[in-house]
């Protein structure tokens, strides 16, 4: 089955600098990477995705990037701001309706 | 508006008494999910209904069991809890395959 791998596990950055957590997955047939962002006791909730025909994609300050060769996939975050800090979740799915979620990021922007 | 809702909110049982969570919702996806998730960790799929054909995940235990009457319902059952059940317990939607999943805000359920 597929298995993703989520670096690294806390990151704290300056507010207003870039914050980069980065994701490897095993299955070569996974074509689907969503990010959920997760706030405390609150749900998941979807931020970006991309699927494995664009090599990049960007909403605002959040851009994803996907790298099929190297199986890995990454988050960026520029101009940080408090309201960033949560946990983000990294998953990928292939040929199929299931999720496979990374082990999650605790960002924490420093004001 | 809340297009995934799960009741309720928070739950208390005790130790071995039968609980129910539901999840209703309002997008008419195909495709529902229960994730378990403990303090600290990713969501961890327990189950899920493709229409209604159910995909029981091969490591979750037999006292977890589901029910879904129809397209917008969906029931988690935990026949005999045990205080390593205490947890969010957490409903998602989606349409079909390779698709954006929805999350309800989750039940958390404590165990006494």
């Amino acid at each position: 089955g597929e298995n993703v791998e989520q670096h690294p596990s806390t990151l704290s950055v300056q507010e207003g600098d870039s914050a980069v957590i980065k994701c490897t997955y095993s299955d070569s047939a996974s074509n689907y990477f969503p990010w959920y962002k997760q706030e405390l006791g609150k749900r998941p909730q979807l931020i970006i995705d991309i699927r494995s025909n664009v090599g990049e994609k960007k909403d605002q300050r959040i851009a994803v990037t996907l790298n099929k060769t190297a199986k890995h996939f990454s988050l960026h975050i520029t101009e940080t701001q408090p309201e960033d800090s949560a946990v983000y979740f990294c998953a990928a799915s292939s040929i199929s309706e299931k999720l496979t979620f990374g082990t999650g990021t605790r960002l924490t922007i420093i004001p | 508006d809340a297009m995934v809702i799960q009741n309720p909110r928070y739950q208390v049982t005790q130790f071995g008494k039968p609980v129910t969570l539901s999840c209703s919702q309002t997008l008419n996806h195909n495709v529902m999910y229960w994730y378990q998730q403990k303090s600290s960790q990713a969501p961890k799929l327990l189950f899920h209904y493709y229409d209604k054909d159910f995909n029981n995940e091969a490591d979750t235990p037999d006292n977890f069991q589901s029910r879904r009457p129809n397209t917008s319902f969906c029931f988690l059952d935990i026949r005999s809890p045990g205080l390593g059940d205490a947890a969010m317990y957490l409903c998602a939607t989606s349409r079909g395959q390779l698709n954006i999943q929805y999350f309800g805000a989750g039940t958390r359920l404590s165990v006494l």
